[in-house]
Formats: C-alpha cells, sequence, structure tokens
C-alpha cells in the first residue's frame, strides 16, 4: 500500500499570501496519478487537481499542482477567503487507492 | 451534470450489515471509463477509501476491509452498493459515493449503536 503524507498538518496564513502544500509517497506514483482535494466543514471533498498538475472543471487558475514521483505540491498562489479549508491529496494508480492525511489552512 | 445521492439506514446495530447504496443522475453509470468508489469519514478525521467497482463489475477494496466489504452494481438502475458486515462503533462515519474522483455525493451519516 502507498502512504501518502502530508506536510505541514496545519498552515496559518493571511488572504493574498501563497500557501505550498506537499505530499511525499512511500513509493512512486503510478503514471502521476495523483489528486488533490479541497474540503469545507459540512462539505464532500471537491476534486482540484488530477493527473498531478491538471485543474479540475471549473477550478480556478490560482490553484496549481505540481510534482512526479513521490513527490507532489499543490499551490495556491493569493488566497482567498474561500480557500480556507483542508486539502487532501490521494493517489488512484495502485490498488488500494490511498488519501494522504489532509493539511488544514487556516486564518493567520 | 452527472450527480450522486448516497442512500441507506443512518442507525446500524453492532455485528449487522451496514447496507448503502448510490443513485447515479443524469448520466449513465455504464457510459465511459469511470470506476465508481465508496469512501468514509469518521467525525473530525481523514478520508478512508474502501473500494470501488468498474461497469464490468470488477472491484478492488482496501485490505483492511476487504474480509467485511462487498461493493456491487446494478446497471439496470443506474446505482451501485456498499455492503459492510459485522459492523463495530469503529465503521461509525460519513460514507460518501464518488465517480471516480471528479463527483461525489453528499454523504451519509452512518452511526453503529445498540
Amino acid at each position: 500500500e502507498i502512504v501518502l503524507t502530508q506536510s505541514p498538518g496545519t498552515l496559518s496564513l493571511s488572504p493574498g499570501e501563497r500557501a505550498t502544500l506537499s505530499c511525499r509517497a512511500s513509493q512512486s506514483v503510478s503514471s502521476s496519478y495523483l489528486g488533490w482535494y479541497q474540503q469545507k466543514p459540512g462539505q464532500a471533498p471537491r476534486l482540484l487537481i488530477y493527473a498531478a498538475s491538471s485543474r479540475a472543471t471549473g477550478i480556478p487558475d490560482r490553484f496549481s499542482g505540481s510534482g512526479s514521483g513521490t513527490d507532489f505540491t499543490l499551490t495556491i498562489s493569493r488566497l482567498e477567503p474561500e480557500d480556507f479549508a483542508v486539502y487532501y491529496c490521494q493517489q488512484y494508480g495502485t490498488s488500494p487507492l490511498t488519501f494522504g492525511g489532509g493539511t488544514k489552512v487556516e486564518i493567520k | 451534470q452527472v450527480q450522486l445521492q448516497e442512500s441507506g439506514p443512518g442507525l446500524v446495530k453492532p455485528s449487522q450489515t451496514l447496507s448503502l447504496t448510490c443513485t447515479v443522475s443524469g448520466g449513465s453509470i455504464s457510459s465511459g471509463s469511470y470506476y465508481w468508489s465508496w469512501i468514509r469519514q469518521p467525525a473530525g478525521k481523514g478520508l478512508e477509501w474502501i473500494g470501488r467497482i468498474y461497469t464490468s463489475g470488477s472491484t478492488n477494496y482496501n485490505p483492511s476491509l476487504k474480509s467485511r466489504v462487498t461493493i456491487s452494481i446494478d446497471t439496470s438502475k443506474n446505482q451501485f452498493s456498499l455492503k459492510l458486515s459485522s459492523v463495530t462503533a469503529a465503521d461509525t462515519a460519513v460514507y460518501y459515493c464518488a465517480r471516480k474522483g471528479d463527483v461525489w455525493g453528499q454523504g451519509t451519516t452512518v452511526t453503529v449503536s445498540s
């Protein structure tokens, strides 16, 4: 099973600042099948990024993903008030599919 | 656009079987090269992938749950289902169904308690 480790656990930032979230895999993620999700309280997760760097439909371009192999990054270029949430990475290239433990982006 | 809706009992007794159904609307469950997943989330915790099924009927399960999980698909009803046997309080969670990763249901809370 591929274990995904997200860091930091919590990121305290102000609106307008840049957020950099990390997701490290215990082994190489097949074909960069790595996705990023945003989850707000009481809501289902929303897909932001798939295939490591492709934005999902309707996702603003301030969200970007990068990386390959075992190291992946989600960057939010300028935080908007609605971006404060929990973010999860998921690898879907190898069964069982696995999620990282999440990074909470909170208002400083 | 495609929408998913989970349904099933909100309360299950310990040792019984949890049964949930996900109904797909706005599109055919058989169209496209998708897989259909179940994911759960205990209150205040992270996401746990339970398993998935392809339209062909092929399945993959989380090894930690594999002995207790069955996912099935009914293309005639545009639904897929989850059965989790021998439940305990540790199975209390919000259960989500999803199409691959791009479309999710709103989630349904299942509590295991006598």
